[in-house]
Protein backbone atom coordinates (compact mmCIF):
# COMPACT_ATOMS: atom_id res chain seq x y z
CA UNK A 1 0.00 0.00 0.00
CA UNK A 2 1.34 3.63 -0.34
CA UNK A 3 2.99 5.80 2.44
CA UNK A 4 3.95 8.98 2.82
CA UNK A 5 6.63 9.79 4.58
CA UNK A 6 6.55 12.93 7.38
CA UNK A 7 9.15 14.31 10.31
CA UNK A 8 7.84 13.63 13.44
CA UNK A 9 8.93 17.43 14.19
CA UNK A 10 10.39 20.80 12.88
CA UNK A 11 10.92 23.89 14.87
CA UNK A 12 11.63 27.65 13.07
CA UNK A 13 12.28 31.23 14.47
CA UNK A 14 9.39 33.54 14.40
CA UNK A 15 9.99 35.75 10.78
CA UNK A 16 12.05 32.42 9.59
CA UNK A 17 11.07 30.09 7.15
CA UNK A 18 9.62 26.80 7.96
CA UNK A 19 9.57 23.87 5.49
CA UNK A 20 7.74 20.47 6.07
CA UNK A 21 8.88 17.87 3.34
CA UNK A 22 6.46 14.66 2.76
CA UNK A 23 7.77 11.59 0.78
CA UNK A 24 5.95 8.68 -1.05
CA UNK A 25 7.17 6.64 -4.11
CA UNK A 26 6.59 9.18 -7.57
CA UNK A 27 4.64 11.71 -5.06
CA UNK A 28 5.58 14.17 -7.88
CA UNK A 29 3.16 11.89 -9.92
CA UNK A 30 0.08 12.60 -7.99
CA UNK A 31 -1.54 15.65 -6.36
CA UNK A 32 -0.62 16.40 -3.01
CA UNK A 33 -2.54 18.19 0.05
CA UNK A 34 -1.59 20.20 3.38
CA UNK A 35 -3.74 20.43 6.18
CA UNK A 36 -3.01 22.28 9.40
CA UNK A 37 -4.16 21.40 12.66
CA UNK A 38 -4.22 22.99 16.06
CA UNK A 39 -4.93 21.42 19.29
CA UNK A 40 -8.40 20.89 20.11
CA UNK A 41 -9.66 22.20 16.69
CA UNK A 42 -10.53 19.97 13.14
CA UNK A 43 -8.17 20.49 10.21
CA UNK A 44 -7.85 23.45 8.12
CA UNK A 45 -6.77 22.61 4.14
CA UNK A 46 -3.80 24.85 3.90
CA UNK A 47 -2.49 23.90 0.17
CA UNK A 48 -4.47 21.68 -2.74
CA UNK A 49 -3.38 20.73 -5.93
CA UNK A 50 0.46 20.81 -4.85
CA UNK A 51 0.98 24.24 -4.92
CA UNK A 52 -2.92 26.42 -4.42
CA UNK A 53 -3.65 28.63 -1.52
CA UNK A 54 -7.92 27.79 -0.42
CA UNK A 55 -9.39 31.42 0.01
CA UNK A 56 -8.18 33.06 3.54
CA UNK A 57 -5.01 31.50 3.73
CA UNK A 58 -1.95 33.31 4.21
CA UNK A 59 0.26 33.95 0.93
CA UNK A 60 3.50 33.08 3.40
CA UNK A 61 2.13 29.01 3.14
CA UNK A 62 3.28 27.83 -0.29
CA UNK A 63 3.76 24.28 -1.32
CA UNK A 64 6.11 22.28 -4.03
CA UNK A 65 5.67 18.80 -5.25
CA UNK A 66 8.32 17.10 -7.32
CA UNK A 67 10.11 13.99 -8.10
CA UNK A 68 9.61 11.86 -4.27
CA UNK A 69 9.13 14.92 -2.15
CA UNK A 70 6.17 17.53 -1.65
CA UNK A 71 6.96 20.68 0.38
CA UNK A 72 5.05 22.60 2.52
CA UNK A 73 6.84 26.06 2.65
CA UNK A 74 5.54 28.76 5.86
CA UNK A 75 7.91 32.09 4.81
CA UNK A 76 7.88 34.36 8.18
CA UNK A 77 6.72 32.09 10.14
CA UNK A 78 4.24 33.47 12.98
CA UNK A 79 3.65 31.70 16.28
CA UNK A 80 0.19 30.96 15.39
CA UNK A 81 1.90 28.65 12.77
CA UNK A 82 2.72 26.39 15.52
CA UNK A 83 0.35 23.53 14.77
CA UNK A 84 0.58 19.68 13.53
CA UNK A 85 0.13 19.69 9.38
CA UNK A 86 -0.52 16.87 7.55
CA UNK A 87 0.14 15.61 3.95
CA UNK A 88 -2.13 14.05 2.11
CA UNK A 89 -2.55 11.64 -1.22
CA UNK A 90 -4.84 10.29 -3.43
CA UNK A 91 -3.32 6.60 -5.00
CA UNK A 92 -5.91 3.81 -6.55
CA UNK A 93 -9.03 4.90 -4.47
CA UNK A 94 -7.21 5.28 -1.13
CA UNK A 95 -6.95 8.68 0.39
CA UNK A 96 -3.52 8.42 2.15
CA UNK A 97 -2.51 10.60 4.71
CA UNK A 98 1.32 11.16 6.25
CA UNK A 99 2.19 10.95 10.02
CA UNK A 100 1.83 14.55 10.46
CA UNK A 101 4.77 16.88 11.95
CA UNK A 102 4.41 19.46 14.61
CA UNK A 103 6.08 22.83 14.02
CA UNK A 104 7.18 24.47 16.74
CA UNK A 105 7.54 28.46 17.00
CA UNK A 106 10.65 28.86 19.20
CA UNK B 1 -21.63 29.08 5.59
CA UNK B 2 -20.25 25.71 5.27
CA UNK B 3 -21.39 23.92 8.14
CA UNK B 4 -20.98 19.45 9.16
CA UNK B 5 -22.42 18.27 12.10
CA UNK B 6 -21.77 15.10 13.05
CA UNK B 7 -23.27 13.36 15.92
CA UNK B 8 -23.43 9.19 16.97
CA UNK B 9 -20.67 9.02 18.89
CA UNK B 10 -20.28 7.41 22.46
CA UNK B 11 -19.00 4.15 23.96
CA UNK B 12 -19.97 0.65 22.82
CA UNK B 13 -17.91 -2.60 23.75
CA UNK B 14 -16.37 -4.59 21.59
CA UNK B 15 -17.79 -6.51 18.96
CA UNK B 16 -20.92 -3.95 19.64
CA UNK B 17 -21.75 -1.50 16.70
CA UNK B 18 -22.92 2.09 16.25
CA UNK B 19 -23.96 4.50 13.37
CA UNK B 20 -22.60 8.10 12.83
CA UNK B 21 -24.61 10.65 10.95
CA UNK B 22 -22.73 14.01 9.77
CA UNK B 23 -25.98 16.75 8.76
CA UNK B 24 -24.85 19.12 6.62
CA UNK B 25 -25.47 22.46 5.31
CA UNK B 26 -24.56 25.58 3.34
CA UNK B 27 -24.12 24.03 0.11
CA UNK B 28 -25.49 21.53 -2.42
CA UNK B 29 -24.35 18.72 -0.71
CA UNK B 30 -25.74 16.58 -3.84
CA UNK B 31 -23.36 18.01 -5.46
CA UNK B 32 -20.04 16.45 -3.43
CA UNK B 33 -18.03 13.76 -3.03
CA UNK B 34 -18.04 12.83 1.10
CA UNK B 35 -15.76 11.64 3.38
CA UNK B 36 -15.45 9.82 6.83
CA UNK B 37 -11.66 10.40 8.72
CA UNK B 38 -10.67 9.78 12.15
CA UNK B 39 -7.94 10.23 14.60
CA UNK B 40 -7.02 8.60 17.28
CA UNK B 41 -6.28 9.44 20.86
CA UNK B 42 -2.75 12.00 19.91
CA UNK B 43 -2.17 10.09 17.08
CA UNK B 44 -2.51 11.01 12.82
CA UNK B 45 -5.32 11.52 10.66
CA UNK B 46 -6.37 8.57 9.29
CA UNK B 47 -8.81 7.98 6.14
CA UNK B 48 -11.74 5.84 6.72
CA UNK B 49 -14.36 6.05 3.65
CA UNK B 50 -15.62 8.40 0.23
CA UNK B 51 -19.18 8.25 -1.47
CA UNK B 52 -19.92 9.69 -4.23
CA UNK B 53 -22.56 12.05 -4.89
CA UNK B 54 -25.26 9.54 -5.71
CA UNK B 55 -23.85 7.13 -3.50
CA UNK B 56 -22.94 4.36 -5.99
CA UNK B 57 -19.33 4.25 -5.50
CA UNK B 58 -18.25 4.12 -2.39
CA UNK B 59 -14.06 3.67 -0.93
CA UNK B 60 -13.01 2.08 1.89
CA UNK B 61 -9.94 1.68 4.28
CA UNK B 62 -8.51 -2.12 4.42
CA UNK B 63 -9.14 -2.70 8.04
CA UNK B 64 -12.83 -1.23 8.11
CA UNK B 65 -14.03 -3.62 4.68
CA UNK B 66 -16.75 -5.18 5.67
CA UNK B 67 -17.37 -3.70 8.87
CA UNK B 68 -18.15 -0.07 8.55
CA UNK B 69 -21.08 0.71 5.95
CA UNK B 70 -20.71 4.13 4.43
CA UNK B 71 -24.20 6.00 3.56
CA UNK B 72 -26.37 8.90 2.27
CA UNK B 73 -29.39 10.23 2.25
CA UNK B 74 -29.39 13.79 -0.24
CA UNK B 75 -32.97 14.46 0.82
CA UNK B 76 -32.03 15.25 4.57
CA UNK B 77 -28.23 16.78 3.72
CA UNK B 78 -26.92 13.41 5.87
CA UNK B 79 -23.82 11.81 5.30
CA UNK B 80 -23.74 7.95 7.73
CA UNK B 81 -21.39 5.60 8.97
CA UNK B 82 -22.50 2.28 9.92
CA UNK B 83 -19.43 0.73 12.58
CA UNK B 84 -19.98 -2.69 13.31
CA UNK B 85 -17.83 -5.47 15.36
CA UNK B 86 -16.37 -2.81 16.60
CA UNK B 87 -12.77 -3.05 17.87
CA UNK B 88 -10.15 -1.25 20.22
CA UNK B 89 -8.53 0.09 17.42
CA UNK B 90 -11.46 1.91 16.24
CA UNK B 91 -11.70 4.07 18.98
CA UNK B 92 -11.27 7.99 17.59
CA UNK B 93 -12.54 10.92 16.48
CA UNK B 94 -14.56 10.47 13.93
CA UNK B 95 -15.04 13.88 11.41
CA UNK B 96 -17.33 14.32 8.64
CA UNK B 97 -15.45 16.10 5.76
CA UNK B 98 -16.34 17.61 2.12
CA UNK B 99 -14.27 16.37 -0.72
CA UNK B 100 -13.49 19.46 -2.72
CA UNK B 101 -13.94 19.96 -6.39
CA UNK B 102 -10.34 20.94 -6.80
CA UNK B 103 -9.97 17.43 -8.30
CA UNK B 104 -7.52 15.75 -5.89
CA UNK B 105 -9.23 14.55 -3.60
CA UNK B 106 -8.75 17.13 -0.89
CA UNK B 107 -11.11 17.74 2.04
CA UNK B 108 -11.96 21.62 2.20
CA UNK B 109 -14.43 20.94 5.11
CA UNK B 110 -14.26 19.13 7.86
CA UNK B 111 -16.93 18.78 10.99
CA UNK B 112 -16.00 19.26 14.29
CA UNK B 113 -16.11 15.40 15.11
CA UNK B 114 -17.35 12.61 17.19
CA UNK B 115 -15.50 10.75 19.50
CA UNK B 116 -16.17 6.93 19.37
CA UNK B 117 -14.84 4.85 22.44
CA UNK B 118 -14.50 1.27 22.13
CA UNK B 119 -14.11 0.00 25.59
CA UNK B 120 -15.54 -2.99 27.49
Amino acid sequence: SYELTQPPSVSASPGQTASIACSGDELGGKFASWYQQKPGQSPVLVIYQDHKRPSGIPERFSGSNSGNTATLTIGGTQAMDEADYYCQAWDSNTVIFGGGTKLTVL
Amino acid sequence: EVQLVESGGGLVQPGGSLRLSCTASGFSFSSYWMSWVRQAPGKGLEWVANIKQDGSVKWYMDSVKGRFTISRDNAKNSLYLQMNSLRAEDTAVYYCARVSIYGDYSFDYWGQGTLVTVSS
